[in-house]
């Protein structure tokens, strides 16, 4: 069966700091991956995509970058972290080509100070 | 635009009664698939049903059931018997239009059961 992580839970971040979110796939192949940020109570916003190793796109334009340096391992970067940037962030996948079933990871608590 | 709308933004019922969240949405395509998602307390984002379009019949989930309208582009969310458990956020979301590789998601409800 299929799993995604993430890591870390939690985080709490100075700003101007750097950031480093990590999120694997396990028991799948060549997933479409996907990064959302959430902010309390409110709805989810798409940030960046990649539906291969190397392939990203961007939804907002912001201080954050992704990267896939291998096949289910997508990275959230920021090389200077805002107060605005922080939030709850989710990653997901779903099978390649697919439209089925997007499915989430357990996300990561952001708070910068 | 391709929008997902839920006009609902709280909802509030006493446990054991019956709740129906709202969802429409706009798209092109004639065949296509659209879900409900959980979000409790802990934010984990969880599946709770998904309809495709082309079949007629509506899906059913245990204590979960969908209204889907398609002709009208609507898309509710039924929830029989309600739990304390099912206090969360609801999602409605569906793939954008002509091929796009992402889900567009509606703003959600916070549906609160109260004991």
């Amino acid at each position: 069966s299929q799993t995604i992580h993430q890591w870390p839970a939690t985080l709490v971040q100075p700003v101007g700091s750097p950031l480093s979110l990590e999120c694997t796939v396990e028991g799948t192949s060549n997933p479409n991956l996907y990064w959302y940020r959430q902010a309390a109570g409110r709805g989810l916003q798409l940030l960046f995509y990649s539906v291969g190793i190397g392939q990203i796109s961007s939804e907002v334009p912001q201080n954050l970058s992704a990267s896939r340096p291998q096949d289910r391992q997508f990275i959230l970067s920021s090389k200077k972290l805002l107060l605005s940037d922080s939030g709850f962030y989710l990653c997901a996948w779903t099978t390649s080509g697919s439209s089925d079933t997007q499915y989430f990871g357990p996300g990561t608590r952001l708070t910068v100070l | 635009a391709q929008t997902v709308t839920q006009s609902q933004p709280e909802m509030s019922v006493q446990e054991a009664e019956t709740v129906t969240l709202s969802c429409t949405y706009d798209t092109s395509e004639s065949n296509y698939y659209l879900f409900w998602y959980k979000q409790p307390p802990s934010r984990q984002m969880i599946l709770v049903i998904r309809q495709e379009a082309y079949k007629q019949q509506n899906a059913t989930e245990n204590r979960f059931s969908v209204n889907f309208q398609k002709a009208a582009k609507s898309f509710s969310l039924k929830i029989s018997d309600s739990q304390l458990g099912d206090t969360a956020m609801y999602f409605c979301a569906r793939w954008g239009d002509q091929g796009a590789q992402k889900l567009v998601f509606g703003q959600g409800t916070r549906l609160t059961i109260n004991p």
